[in-house]
């Protein structure tokens, strides 16, 4: 089975850009939880979709969003970009909620603010 | 709201010798709890994951965790270090909604 992928594996934007990211998941699972992960604040949750449902959201502001579709392929949308907005940008897909099953983790999206 | 301590940033032990990670959750119900790796470069993969079934958790790459409750711990040990351990581990737990936790992580050496 392939892994979960993540595009692009690297961004570079400016400060007041939006971005998209995309996640493809494993084949079968239906939550896709996100990530944000810095050395300053480590691995936090941004979100988790499960059948094309918001389940669960982190403590981040509006301008994080996030969105499943049917074949729960997910894409996650930081708009108005500040330079506290560079990270990993971490996609995790799982058969159930996140909380209570294996996630399986793609490599990531390393996004740089300038 | 669920939070996970992981003592000491940074590990450093000699190849062959016992690896001791600590993690201590704060959680009034039985959690599940979870370790994950990371290597440079790449995500993050289970290494163990704790559900009630029991108390001491094998995982894999000679792994093991064992809960106490009482001391509201995880701690993640391997008897003999690896050169290919060397990477950040990090502990989690779910909250009652199901969101998973991290700790901050512990960057594991292995020297030789």
């Amino acid at each position: 089975k392939a892994g979960v992928t993540q595009t692009p594996r690297y961004l570079i934007k400016t400060r007041g850009q939006q971005v998209t990211l995309s996640c493809s998941p494993i084949s079968g699972h239906r939550s896709v939880s996100w990530y944000q992960q810095t050395p300053g604040q480590g691995l936090q949750f941004l979100f988790e979709y499960f059948s094309e449902t918001q389940r669960n959201k982190g403590n981040f502001p509006g301008r994080f969003s996030g969105r499943q579709f049917s074949n729960s392929r997910s894409e996650m949308n930081v708009s108005t970009l500040e330079l506290g907005d560079s990270a990993l940008y971490l996609c995790a897909s799982s058969t159930g909620l996140a909380g209570a099953n294996e996630q399986f983790f793609g490599p990531g999206t390393r996004l740089t603010v300038l | 709201a669920q939070s996970v301590t992981q003592l000491g940033s940074h590990v450093s032990v000699s190849e062959g010798a016992l690896v001791l990670l600590r993690c201590n959750y704060s959680s009034s119900v039985p959690p599940y709890l979870f370790w994950y790796v990371q290597y440079p470069n790449q995500g993050l993969q289970l290494l163990l994951k704790y559900t009630s079934a029991a108390t001491l958790v094998k995982g894999i790459n000679g792994f093991e965790a064992e809960f106490k409750k009482s001391e509201t711990s995880f701690h993640l040990t391997k008897p003999s270090a690896h050169m290919s351990d060397a990477a950040e581990y990090f502990c989690a737990v779910s909250d009652p909604g199901n969101k998973l936790v991290f700790g901050a992580g512990t960057i594991l050496r292995v020297k030789s």
